[in-house]
C-alpha cells in the first residue's frame, strides 16, 4: 500500500502563501490508478477536500477556495505539492495528503498542522 | 451539495448504532458514498467504500447502505465495542467536487 508523508512550515503569516509537500513511497507517483490529493481539517471540524492531481498532471480544485490553490508534481522526487495563496486565519488546519483510488481515499499521510498567524 | 450528519451519537457496548448522512441536492445514488473512521490524533481510515463494501480488515459488524427515499446513506455498527469510539465521516462526489459530511462523534459508554 502506498505511504504518504507531509512536510512544510507549521506557521504562515496572513496574506502569504502556504506551501506543503507530500512524499510518496511504496508505489510509483506515475501509477495511473491514483489521484494525488490534499484534504484539510480545521480543529474540531470536518474534512474539506482541497484538490487532486492525476498521474498525467491534470488538476481539479475545490471551487470554494476561490482559485487560491495549485497542486503540482515533482516526479524525480516522487513528491506532489500544495500551494495556497493569500491565507487567512480560516486556513488554519491539519493538512493531509491522500491517495484517491476509484471513489475512495485509500491512503492518508499522518497530517501536518499549519497555523496562520502573525 | 452538502452531506449532513448528526454531530454526535452514543450507545452502550454490545448495542447497535446507525449514523446517517443526508445529501442536500442531487440523488444519493448518483455517486458512491464512502465512510471513514478517525480516532483522536490519527488520520482517517476507510471503513466502507462504494456504498456498502467493507475495506480490508474491517469487521463485518460494520455495514453501509443507501436509501433513495430519504436521499441518505447510513453506517451501521452492530455489537458495539469501546474501540469503535471515534469520529465517522461520510463522503461522496458531485459536480467536480469531493464533499465530506461534518463528521459524527460516536461515544460508546
Amino acid at each position: 500500500q502506498v505511504q504518504l508523508q507531509e512536510s512544510g512550515p507549521g506557521l504562515v503569516k496572513p496574506s502569504q502563501t502556504l506551501s506543503l509537500t507530500c512524499t510518496v513511497s511504496g508505489d510509483s507517483i506515475n501509477n495511473g490508478l491514483y489521484y494525488w490529493s490534499w484534504i484539510r481539517q480545521p480543529a474540531e471540524k470536518g474534512l474539506e477536500w482541497i484538490g487532486r492531481l492525476s498521474s498525467t498532471g491534470t488538476t481539479d480544485y475545490n471551487p470554494s477556495l476561490g482559485g487560491r490553490v495549485s497542486i503540482f508534481v515533482d516526479r524525480s522526487k516522487s513528491q506532489f505539492s500544495l500551494m495556497l495563496t493569500s491565507v487567512t486565519a480560516a486556513d488554519t488546519a491539519v493538512y493531509y495528503c491522500a491517495a484517491l483510488r476509484g471513489f475512495s481515499f485509500d491512503s492518508w499521510g499522518p497530517g501536518t498542522l499549519v497555523t496562520v498567524s502573525s | 451539495f452538502m452531506l449532513t450528519q448528526p454531530r454526535s451519537v452514543s450507545e452502550s457496548p454490545g448495542k447497535t448504532v446507525t449514523i446517517s448522512c443526508t445529501r442536500s441536492s442531487g440523488s444519493i445514488a448518483s455517486s458512491y458514498v464512502q465512510w471513514y473512521q478517525q480516532r483522536p490524533g490519527s488520520s482517517p481510515t476507510t471503513v466502507i467504500y462504494e456504498d456498502n463494501q467493507r475495506s480490508s480488515g474491517v469487521p463485518d459488524r460494520f455495514s453501509g447502505s443507501i436509501d433513495s427515499s430519504s436521499n441518505s446513506a447510513s453506517l451501521t455498527i452492530t455489537g458495539l465495542k469501546t474501540e469503535d469510539e471515534a469520529d465517522y465521516h461520510c463522503m461522496s462526489y458531485g459536480s467536480g467536487n469531493w464533499v465530506f459530511g461534518g463528521g459524527t462523534k460516536l461515544t460508546v459508554l
